[in-house]
């Protein structure tokens, strides 16, 4: 079966601008996850989302924010871009939001902010 | 077979060698336990997990031991392979945080044949 899909792969903004990343996750789940890498901070957890609704939120500012569709689609957006919102985001599903649920990884979508 | 006690950035290995990689962890209250493996360009893989109330777990060629009381884990990777090498991250799942993962600083593994 199809893995989780994120898109755009790699994508270049200026500061202030705002960008918009989505991410389908494996058919049959319901549960979207994303995280950021970047080489200092390593992958930290940004916001959950369950049946349309935000379960859980990791230590980020507003400007980070999500959503997701009644498909279980997700997208994440992020305003004001600054340079150290460079990173690798990625997106992650699972069958539900219980924990010991086993997460899959889509390949990421590359911002760098210029 | 090459081992580290404390979590170090790199590890290189022979070809069948086998290869330990620990990992601390922060927070008494996970109960749940992942081991990932991250290739150049893509996103990290699941490559075996292990829940609190055991202190080991074997799948193939990979073994993972859970030590709560010094809240440690490791992954041993038996007769390691070229294609092994990559990025390996430990995560914790603490209880009631969903499916909310906390990642270790990852260790990248190199494998010369």
């Amino acid at each position: 079966k199809a893995g989780v899909t994120q898109t755009p792969r790699y994508l270049i903004k200026t500061r202030g601008q705002q960008v918009t990343l989505s991410c389908s996750p494996i058919s049959g789940h319901r549960s979207v996850s994303w995280y950021q890498q970047t080489p200092g901070q390593g992958l930290q957890f940004l916001f959950e989302y369950f049946s349309e609704t935000q379960r859980n939120k990791g230590n980020f500012p507003g400007r980070f924010s999500g959503r997701q569709f009644s498909n279980s689609r997700s997208e994440m957006n992020v305003s004001t871009l600054e340079l150290g919102d460079s990173a690798l985001y990625l997106c992650a599903s699972s069958k539900d939001t219980t924990g010991a649920n086993v997460l899959t990884f889509g390949a990421g979508s590359r911002l760098t902010v210029l | 077979g090459e081992s580290v006690g404390l979590h170090l950035p790199t590890l290189s290995v022979q070809e069948g060698d086998n290869s330990i990689i620990n990992c601390a962890y922060s927070n008494s209250a996970s109960d749940y336990f992942i081991w990932y493996k991250q290739e150049s360009g893509k996103g990290p893989q699941f490559i075996i997990d292990i829940r609190s109330n055991m202190d080991k777990r074997q799948g193939q060629r990979v073994t993972v031991l859970l030590n709560k009381t010094v809240k440690h884990l490791s992954l041993q990777i038996a007769a390691t392979q070229p294609g092994d090498s990559a990025v390996y991250f430990c995560a914790e799942n603490p209880a009631q945080a969903g499916t909310a993962l906390i990642f270790g600083k990852g260790t990248t593994l190199s494998v010369s044949s």
